[in-house]
């Protein structure tokens, strides 16, 4: 079946650093892929929606300068958390549709800033 | 507005139990997503359907558009099917609208 990989699954980054965080479809491609977020004990929560070759559309709230999307191929997204602070630390999740209605989802990718 | 409601919250039962969880949503859905969370955080999607029912081993989904309501059903329960179980509604177009997830423990 379709996999969606992410990288890396953890990191632990100073306040004030920037984080890149990657999605890749492996092994199908992906003209639209979606970034979201989940806190602790709280369910998922869609932060942008990323179409290859065009600029992210970010959900309300969401500062698109400080989570930069780049979707420059039709198998990879990027997320960058930039001047990253503490309260940015959570669980990231990338899916990818796969044609249709079929979404693929990553395994996450745990931030920790201290 | 799009809500997406999942009962219940959690869910503990025995080893071999047939388990329901449940899920309804406030407005037509072009498809409803039923997803597993592990404890490590990753996500496997589990069902998509848009009408009638799907299996896939133990596991079997329904969903009744004229109810508005889904339900995922676990048969011969087992320790290793404990996990987060989320449901999630497309609203006609791309993105999904999350429950707040059942949380499954299966006791040996």
């Amino acid at each position: 079946g379709a996999v969606v990989s992410q990288h890396p699954s953890w990191v632990i980054c100073k306040s004030g650093t920037s984080v890149k965080i990657e999605c890749r479809s492996l092994d199908f491609q992906a003209t639209t892929m979606f970034w979201y977020r989940q806190f602790p004990k709280q369910s998922l929560m869609l932060m942008a929606t990323s179409n290859e070759g065009s600029k992210a559309t970010y959900e309300q709230g969401v500062e698109k300068d400080k989570f930069l999307i780049n979707h420059a191929s039709l198998t990879l997204s990027t997320l960058t958390v930039t001047s990253a602070h503490p309260e940015d630390s959570s669980f990231y999740i990338c899916s990818a549709l796969a044609g249709g209605l079929e979404q693929y989802f990553g395994p996450g990718t745990r931030l920790t800033v201290t | 507005k799009n809500e997406v409601e999942q009962s219940p919250q959690n869910l503990t039962a025995q080893e071999g139990e047939f388990i329901t969880i449940n899920c309804s949503y406030s407005v037509g859905i072009s498809a409803l997503h039923w997803l597993q969370q592990h404890p490590g955080g990753g996500i496997v999607s589990l069902f998509m359907l848009s009408s009638g029912k799907k299996k896939h081993g133990r596991l079997i989904a329904t969903i009744n558009i004229q109810e508005k309501h889904s339900s995922l059903h676990i048969t011969a329960s087992h320790p290793r099917d404990s996990a987060v179980y989320i449901c999630a509604a497309q609203f006609g177009n791309e993105k999904l609208t999350f429950g707040t997830g059942t949380r499954l423990t299966i006791i040996p």
